[in-house]
């Protein structure tokens, strides 16, 4: 049963526009939400995140959206760089009682120069 | 300061044999969890080590252990290994509980 899930296992964007990638969950009792990025032969670094209080945090380029009534979460990049290709993985975190990360299976971003 | 260390970074094992991972953490971390990633599963959450103690465990078989020591070093061992198990696994460290998660480079196994 997969609780965080990344539907789009790819995307390509052309270097400059907006990348938009989305992720849903199923369990409303989720307390935030990250972003982590990953290049190959690397592990996961942290890019933004959002508490489940929000609707919308910004970092530079980066936006996350949250719409807690379709237990949906995107993160646009404006304006895609080539440097932002990566796999991008999308987690939940409950931090009450037994708590963990759960991730997302990830969407791999191509931004084309 | 340094990052979450792994080691090994590769590895080659045949099947039935045992495998044991380890895991540095950020100096002052003393949460460190666990993951595989395997192509079109994402992540998948084996366990979290808290001052020595599992505090989690994701959906995995017995074969799939782990341990922690005092000075937050982790361990994971996976016994008889199957072809199956091949991935990469990943460590994070974090200062605690449902703080913020450092990912180390992982290590790549392959089974045979």
């Amino acid at each position: 049963d997969q609780q965080v899930k990344q539907n789009s296992p790819s995307l390509s964007v052309q270097e400059g526009r907006i990348s938009i990638l989305n992720c849903d969950y199923t369990n409303s009792m989720f307390d935030y939400f990250l972003w982590y990025k990953k290049y190959p032969a690397e592990g996961p670094t942290f890019l933004i995140s959002i508490s489940s209080i929000k609707d919308k945090n910004e970092d530079g380029r980066f936006t996350v959206f949250l719409n807690k009534s379709a237990k949906h979460l995107s993160l646009h990049i404006v304006p895609s760089q080539p440097g932002d290709s990566a796999v991008y993985f999308c987690a939940a975190v409950l931090t009450s009682g037994t708590y963990k990360y759960i991730f997302g299976t990830g969407t791999r971003l191509k931004v084309l120069a | 300061k340094a990052g979450v260390t792994q080691t090994p970074r590769y590895l080659i094992k045949t099947r039935g044999q045992q495998v044991t991972l380890s895991c540095s953490p950020i100096s002052g971390h003393r949460s460190v969890s666990w993951y595989q990633q395997t192509p079109g599963q994402g992540l998948q959450f084996l366990f979290e080590y808290f001052s020595e103690t599992q505090r989690n465990k994701g959906n995995f078989p017995g074969r799939f252990s782990g341990r922690q020591f005092s000075n937050s070093r982790s361990e994971m061992n996976v016994s008889t290994l199957e072809l199956g198990d091949s991935a990469l696994y990943l460590c994070a460290s974090s200062e605690g509980p449902g703080q913020e998660q450092f990912f180390g480079p992982g290590t790549r196994l392959t089974v045979l």
